[in-house]
This record gives C-alpha cells, sequence and structure tokens, in this order.
C-alpha cells in the first residue's frame, strides 16, 4: 500500500471558522510534510514532521496550527484564515529523513481549500 | 539564501523528440528531487538524487546530477503524449528545506 490519504478533498470555511485537514498513512514511515500550493505556482513546504516531532516549521503564521497524534496520522489545524490563504494543501510521506536517505516522498491527493 | 531555477518554464514539443530540462541551484545540496503534476492533481516523485554523478531512468525520462555544477538535469527521449505534465526540481538546503523550482509546462504535440 503505497497511499496517502487526505481528507476533506474540498473545503469552503469562512475567515472565522476553525476546521482542520487530515492525512493518514500505513506505509510505516517516519516522515510527514504539509506544502500549500496555489494555483500556477510550486508547493511551499510549511511543516515537516520526523519521528512524529516537529522538525522543519517554515515560518507559517500561527493561523495554521500542524499535529502529529502518531506517526500515521497528520493534521492540520485552521483557524481565522484569510482569503490568500485559499490554495491546494498537499500532505506526503517519506519512510525517513535522515541525511543520506533516498526519501522518496509520496503524495496525497490534496485538499482544495476556499477561505471566504 | 538558496534559490532553485528551473529552465526552461514552458516548453512545446513533438513527439518523438528529445528534449533536456535545466535545473540550476545556487548553494551546495545533500539532495535533489524531480516530480511530475497533472493539472489538477497532485505531485508524483519521479526521482530522488543524492551524490554527485548520480543517474536514475525511468522509461522514458532519465535524471543527472553534477554537484560541482549545482545543475540536474531530467532528459526526455523519444516524447510522447502522456508525458505532457508540469515538471518541479526540488532541493534541500540549510536546515534541511525544500525549494522548489517554478516548475517546467511540458506540452507534448501529437
Amino acid at each position: 500500500d503505497t497511499e496517502v490519504t487526505q481528507t476533506p478533498k474540498h473545503l469552503v470555511m469562512g475567515m472565522t471558522n476553525k476546521k482542520s485537514l487530515k492525512c493518514e498513512q500505513h506505509m510505516g514511515h517516519r516522515a510527514m510534510y504539509w506544502y500549500k500550493q496555489k494555483a500556477k505556482k510550486p508547493p511551499e513546504l510549511m511543516f515537516v514532521y520526523s519521528y512524529e516531532k516537529l522538525s522543519i516549521n517554515e515560518s507559517v503564521p500561527s493561523r495554521f496550527s500542524p499535529e502529529c497524534p502518531n506517526s500515521s496520522l497528520l493534521n492540520l489545524h485552521l483557524h481565522a484564515l484569510q482569503p490568500e490563504d485559499s490554495a491546494l494543501y498537499l500532505c506526503a510521506s517519506s519512510q525517513d529523513r535522515t541525511s543520506g536517505w533516498v526519501d522518496t516522498q509520496y503524495f496525497g491527493p490534496g485538499t482544495r481549500l476556499t477561505v471566504l | 539564501e538558496l534559490k532553485v531555477e528551473q529552465n526552461p518554464l514552458f516548453l512545446s514539443m513533438q513527439e518523438g523528440k528529445n528534449y533536456t530540462i535545466y535545473c540550476n541551484y545556487s548553494t551546495t545540496s545533500d539532495r535533489l528531487y524531480w516530480y511530475r503534476q497533472d493539472p489538477g492533481k497532485s505531485l508524483e516523485s519521479l526521482f530522488v538524487l543524492l551524490s554527485n554523478g548520480a543517474v536514475k531512468q525511468e522509461g522514458r525520462l532519465m535524471a543527472s546530477l553534477d554537484t560541482k555544477a549545482r545543475l540536474s538535469t531530467l532528459h526526455i527521449t523519444a516524447a510522447v503524449h502522456d508525458l505532457s505534465a508540469t515538471y518541479f526540481c526540488a532541493v534541500v538546503g540549510e536546515a534541511d528545506k525544500i525549494i522548489f523550482g517554478k516548475g517546467t509546462r511540458l506540452h507534448i504535440l501529437p
């Protein structure tokens, strides 16, 4: 099984709402990632968890809050978002991120988020 | 600060032809990735290149890495329409940050 699942597929939320994006993998991978991608732009790395610890936080605004409850799950909690946060949010996982490791990333299908 | 430049940004080519996409980066790195993205879809990992001189091939795609020149190439052999997509390279820089190039939109004409 090389699948990364993400829910929901689409999400429309107002600026005062609180919502969560979910990501799951059952490949035994120890690294999980959140990316944000605006239309016709490259992905931007937001957060990386390695062995369930936050290892990279790319100075993302605090209205985005990641959580890794266990090695298979990664959540992204959203609160008080702005319209410019509308984008495709991609989750990925890889076996390991240790230097020298061939860390092929497997991506989920993404959540298309619209903030009104 | 790590910068990653891809060129060309847009490429229209005929089936059966060969072409190369270039990825230059500005600081040393121990990993370089190539990805494919179809319109409206997620990313698919193509290659991970770790060392100088690394060459990997999958079907009609071949990627190589020259760490001294800070250059990776993605070569397409005898292109077919199914390879139409956007191709990104990405490089791991300081503090393990992953920086993407702007992407190359490849359109293969039948």
